[in-house]
């Protein structure tokens, strides 16, 4: 089964700091990448997503992605930080059978 | 128009008891999702549906029964409510750009 593994539940960063997120998956086909945000009390709303193509990414809100087959991995990143970046976020996947999955989520405060 | 809409978004209801939460599309999408968000935020896949076929059944207690009359509706029918089945339950749809739509969530709050 794909699965995704998110390291860091919480990260805190200071207003105009890089944001950095990391998320690595398990499968042996690239599956298709996503990175979703929620916001308290609302749905997920998606940043980002890789299917083909080109590994860098770019997403809504000035964050990226870059898919690294070699490493399993597809880490969100955004230049400078704003305190409406404060919220929940998750990697996800979404592999042939359709089961699309999430890791457990990381949780970015940022700091005035 | 909201594109994934799900009601009700707050259920408060006795132990025991039996309650509905009612989804729908209008983007014309053939898969629908049931997600559980417990209060660690982790997101549990529940069902999901394909052009009302049932394709995904992850290990839920059969009290849990999903229901969906045409591609465009999946709702989710709770018997016996228990203490435990407190959390948000998300509805979602995707098509075939492979993005998922997220309803506003349906928070259960069983006393």
């Amino acid at each position: 089964a794909q699965s995704v593994t998110q390291l860091g539940s919480h990260v805190s960063v200071s207003e105009g700091a890089l944001v950095l997120l990391r998320c690595n998956y398990s499968s042996s086909v690239p599956p298709y990448l996503f990175w979703y945000v929620q916001y308290p009390n609302q749905g997920l709303q998606l940043l980002l997503k890789y299917t083909t193509g080109a590994t860098l990414v770019k997403g809504i809100n000035g964050f990226e992605a870059e898919f690294k087959k070699s490493e399993t991995s597809f880490h969100l990143t955004k230049p400078s930080a704003h305190m409406s970046d404060a919220a929940e976020y998750f990697c996800a996947v979404l592999p042939e059978d359709y089961k699309l999955s999430f890791g457990a989520g990381t949780t970015v405060t940022v700091r005035a | 128009d909201t594109a994934v809409s799900q009601t009700p978004k707050y259920l408060v209801t006795q132990m025991g008891n039996d309650k509905s939460i009612k989804c729908e599309q209008n983007l014309g999408h053939d898969t629908m999702y049931w997600y559980k968000q417990d209060s660690k935020k982790f997101l549990k896949i529940m069902f999901s549906y394909n052009n009302k076929e049932l394709i995904i059944n992850e290990t839920v207690p059969n009290r849990f029964s999903p229901k969906s009359p045409d591609k465009a509706h999946l709702n989710l029918h709770i018997n016996s409510l228990e203490l435990g089945d407190s959390a948000v339950y998300f509805c979602a749809s995707i098509g075939l750009n492979t993005e998922a739509f997220f309803g506003q969530g349906t928070r259960l709050t069983v006393v």
